[in-house]
């Protein structure tokens, strides 16, 4: 079965400064999407950025990179410049290939930034 | 502009009610749609899968004649929470699939609907 982990409960960050929040997960599969979404007070669900495993180059979003290690199994999410909005929680997500359709998502960092 | 909605947004029923939740699909038709169920502070957990024109998949674990989903049309999924209790309270979040382009899909989420039963 897929597993998705996110060690840090908690995070905070300066604003202006960067934070990396970590992701692992484990999977025999080697056709796999991987996922970051952000869950604000509001509680909506807001996809941050997305790679698919193929891809060896790491997603960029604007402010919003990932450190992808296929081989490590590792996922992790930089934010740089943060500022007040990213204050929120984010989830790491992973959904095997394009057609599957189950997310299995870890159990959230809570990021606070701190003015 | 948002992609699903849901209905209500919050919701108290005392023990014992029904209550139905609504999600719609806002700006696509959705032959699938997930719901799911998030404790406080805790992550998204897959309740079903429901397709329309057919009867939902139940995750293990989730009993399917105390979580009623229809898939009643290509834009509205509902989910009713039968003879609710307590511990059934919950912040509930349905999904879209969104139709496949270039290979590829999105899962769009709702707003969500927080349900307390007293």
């Amino acid at each position: 079965a897929q597993t998705v982990t996110q060690s840090q409960p908690e995070m905070s960050v300066q604003e202006a400064e960067t934070v990396t929040l970590s992701c692992t997960y484990d999977t025999s599969e080697s056709d796999y999407y991987l996922f970051w979404y952000k869950q604000p007070p509001s509680r909506q669900m807001i996809l941050v950025i997305r790679q698919e495993a193929y891809k060896q180059q790491n997603a960029t979003e604007n402010r919003f990179s990932v450190n992808f290690q296929k081989a490590a199994k590792s996922f992790s999410l930089k934010i740089s410049d943060s500022q007040l909005g990213d204050a929120a929680m984010y989830f790491c997500a992973y959904r095997r290939s394009n057609t599957g359709n189950q997310f299995y998502f870890g159990t959230g960092t809570s990021l606070t930034v701190i003015p | 502009g948002a992609v699903v909605s849901q209905h209500p947004s919050r919701v108290i029923c005392k023990s014992g009610t029904s209550v139905k939740i609504e999600c719609r699909s806002l700006d696509f038709q959705a032959t699938t749609m997930f719901w799911y169920r998030q404790f406080p502070k805790q992550s998204l957990m897959l309740m079903a899968t429901s397709n329309e024109g057919s009867k939902a998949t139940y995750e293990q674990g989730v009993e399917k004649d105390k979580f009623l989903i229809n898939h009643a049309s290509l834009t509205l999924s509902t989910l009713t929470v039968t003879s609710a209790h307590p511990e059934d309270s919950s912040f509930y979040i349905c999904s879209l699939k969104s139709p496949s382009r270039g290979g590829t899909y999105e899962q769009y989420f709702g707003p969500g609907t927080r349900l307390t039963v007293t």
